[in-house]
């Protein structure tokens, strides 16, 4: 089964603090995503990565940056956080196109996020 | 630009009732692909099912059941004799062939099962 793993469930910040997310896959995926979710809006695509050291802006990519060093791993940071920020942040990771076919994406189970 | 919608919020159902997650989606792409998530109480995203723009077959996998209709830009979602574990949050999406697999979200449908 693909395992993909967030860092922390829950994590409670402040305002102005830089804040690292963290979320490592074990299935060697080439793609993945950052989303963060707020009710009555879905999940919306932060960042996402199709290889190491490669990135592409999503939707709401403002107040956020990443990293990808290994292919493992994929860190989300909010480099001075806000209030605006609190949220529920889900990690994904897929295969490339296989077949022709776009692939799954298999999530992790979140990071619920607080900044006072 | 693309587009999903899922209109109902929220459902409430008594189990071994029917019920129908409606989702409607907006594209000008011709090749493109349409998934359901369902996110239980514990956060993870759990993948359901996923179908090529040029498959509009309907699929049955056991209780659940989707009705693909590009005519309509509508893949509803059916869980037949629904029972508590459905209880759960699901997800439409869109991807768009080619464009890195992301993945475009309905704003969810929250369904409650109850004894």
């Amino acid at each position: 089964d693909v395992k993909v793993t967030q860092s922390s469930r829950y994590l409670v910040k402040r305002t102005g603090e830089k804040v690292f997310l963290e979320c490592v896959q074990d299935m060697d995926h080439e793609n993945m995503f950052w989303y963060r979710q707020d009710p009555g809006l879905g999940l919306r695509l932060i960042y996402f990565s199709y290889d190491v050291k490669m990135k592409e802006k999503g939707d709401i990519p403002e107040g956020y940056s990443v990293s990808r060093e290994k292919k493992e791993r994929f860190s989300l940071i909010l480099e001075s956080a806000s209030t605006n920020q609190t949220s529920m942040y889900l990690c994904a990771s897929s295969f490339p196109l296989q077949g022709g076919s776009n692939q799954p994406q298999h999530f992790g189970d979140g990071t619920r996020l607080s900044i006072l | 630009a693309q587009k999903v919608t899922q209109a109902q919020t929220e459902i409430s159902v008594v189990e071994k009732e029917d019920v129908t997650l409606d989702c409607v989606y907006e594209t000008r792409d011709t090749t493109y692909y349409l998934f359901w998530y369902k996110q239980p109480p514990s956060g993870e995203l759990v993948f359901l099912i996923r179908r090529n723009s040029f498959d509009e077959q309907n699929e049955i996998s056991g209780r659940y059941s989707w009705n693909f209709q590009k005519s309509t830009s509508s893949f509803n979602f059916t869980i037949t004799a629904s029972q508590v574990v459905d209880s759960a949050v699901y997800f439409c999406a869109l991807s768009i062939y080619n464009q890195g697999g992301k993945l475009i979200f309905g704003q969810g449908t929250e369904l409650s099962v109850k004894p």
